[in-house]
């Protein structure tokens, strides 16, 4: 069984310039969810995808985007970027249990760095 | 909205003692618990989730957690540690919102040090 995969592990960007994350989620996974981790603080939640459409979204401007595609992959999007957006983007999977998915299973991470 | 709180962002033992990493959570209905554990420049992968299931919920590596309801906890707790875990530990609630989606919210984190 293949767990989540992100690319790429590192991304150098400039203010302003925007950048495309990807994720495959975990076999069987149909739910993906991203967070933003900062350095030395706990993730925070930007959005989830379910069936390709985005089901929830956490406090985050509309220059974070995202997007599910039929295999479930998705792929997460930052418009106009900035130096606060220099974070590791983590993407996670989980099934879709009929109940509301509940844990959820973790890539390595994407570190994104803006100068 | 539901949220955790870790009360030491550092904890400090030596290997072979054992390991109390505390977590408060405040819910207004049963909640779904977990915790993480993160080593460095990695992912994050589950250690155990508390589901309204067993109060002692027992975890991989040996880590488990007792939720207690009236005291509003979910520790997480091994009796030796060992070298290889020092890491950071994220004690998480599940939010749930419309349709069948839920979000995790995490704490600010426990960074373990273990001591040969």
């Amino acid at each position: 069984e293949t767990g989540v995969t992100q690319s790429p592990t590192h991304l150098i960007k400039t203010r302003g310039q925007q950048v495309t994350l990807r994720c495959s989620s975990q076999s069987g996974h149909n739910t993906v969810s991203w967070y933003q981790q900062a350095l030395g603080q706990g993730p925070q939640f930007i959005f989830q995808y379910y069936r390709e459409e985005e089901n929830g979204r956490g406090n985050f401007p509309p220059r974070f985007s995202g997007l599910q595609f039929p295999n479930y992959s998705s792929e997460l999007n930052v418009n106009a970027l900035e130096l606060d957006d220099s974070a590791l983007y983590l993407c996670a999977s989980s099934p879709d249990d009929g109940q509301g998915a509940y844990e959820q299973y973790f890539g390595p991470g994407t570190r994104l760095t803006v100068t | 909205a539901q949220s955790v709180t870790q009360l030491d962002s550092h904890v400090s033992v030596s290997e072979g003692t054992p390991v109390l990493l505390r977590c408060n959570y405040s819910s207004s209905y049963s909640p779904s618990l977990f915790w993480y554990v993160q080593h460095p420049n990695k992912g994050l992968q589950l250690l155990l989730k508390y589901t309204s299931a067993a109060t002692l919920v027992k975890g991989i590596n040996g880590f488990e957690a007792e939720f207690k309801k009236s005291e509003t906890s979910f520790h997480l707790t091994k009796p030796s540690a060992h070298m290889s875990d020092a890491a950071e530990y994220f004690c998480v609630v599940s939010d749930r919102f419309g349709g069948a989606g839920n979000m995790l919210t995490f704490g600010g984190g426990t960074r373990l040090m273990v001591k040969p």
